[in-house]
């Protein structure tokens, strides 16, 4: 069963519009949302969180919000650049509830955003 | 540049055969994490260590082992490779907490003919 479900595989924006990714969750347990950006032959990197105390979470044109009683997240990008293109990943963690301390994440299948120019 | 080294980067194996994946942090990061990404399946937790002395499994642990050698250290054996472990293979560590997300090298990509 899958805890994290990132439903679009993949999404086409055009540059200077909004990109919207989504991301479900079924884990009650989860309270700490991440979001990670890959690019082909590189190790994801980390992007913007959450807390679930907060809806809402803003970086740049990054922000990303929290609907807790739908367990629903999006990242939002506004204005989308070609460089934005590339695979995100949402994560979540059961940080204060996890054995040993250890905050491991659980993420998602991942969505293509690409940026057309 | 600070960050996790993954080594080797790309590796062909016959069926049977062994290797280790190293993987090393200059951050001082507690807690290291290996995962696996296929195609369709995003990235599933192999085993984690959440401090120098532990490890413990994660999703899906069947054929690997791993060793915690030191703070910055953490390696992934396959002891009889398996075609279904063709994969990429990913290194991560983190500070312990939750905010500051995880540090990730960039992969080993592993292939078992």
């Amino acid at each position: 069963d899958q805890q994290v479900k990132q439903n679009s595989p993949s999404l086409s924006v055009q540059e200077g519009r909004i990109s919207i990714l989504n991301c479900d969750y079924t884990n009650s347990m989860f309270d700490y949302f991440l979001w990670y950006k890959k690019y082909p032959a590189e190790g994801p990197t980390f992007l913007i969180s959450i807390s679930s105390i907060k809806d809402k979470n803003e970086d740049g044109r990054f922000t990303v919000f929290l609907n807790k009683s739908a367990k629903h997240l999006s990242l939002h990008i506004v204005p989308s650049q070609p460089g934005d293109s590339a695979v995100y990943f949402c994560a979540a963690s059961a940080g204060a509830h996890s054995g040993a301390g250890s905050y491991q994440l659980t993420f998602g299948k991942g969505t293509k955003l690409s940026v057309i120019p | 540049n600070a960050g996790v080294t993954q080594t080797p980067k790309f590796q062909v194996l016959k069926t049977g055969q062994s290797m280790t994946l190293q993987c090393a942090q200059d951050m001082n990061h507690n807690s290291m994490y290996w995962y696996r990404q296929d195609p369709g399946m995003g990235l599933r937790l192999i085993y984690y260590s959440a401090s120098e002395g532990t490890t413990d499994k994660g999703e899906v642990p069947n054929g690997y082992n791993v060793s915690r050698l030191n703070k910055r250290e953490f390696s992934l054996r396959l002891e009889s490779a398996a075609p279904s472990q063709t994969s990429v293979y990913f290194c991560a560590s983190s500070i312990r907490r939750a905010n500051y997300g995880y540090t990730f090298g960039s992969g080993t990509r592993l292939t078992v003919v």
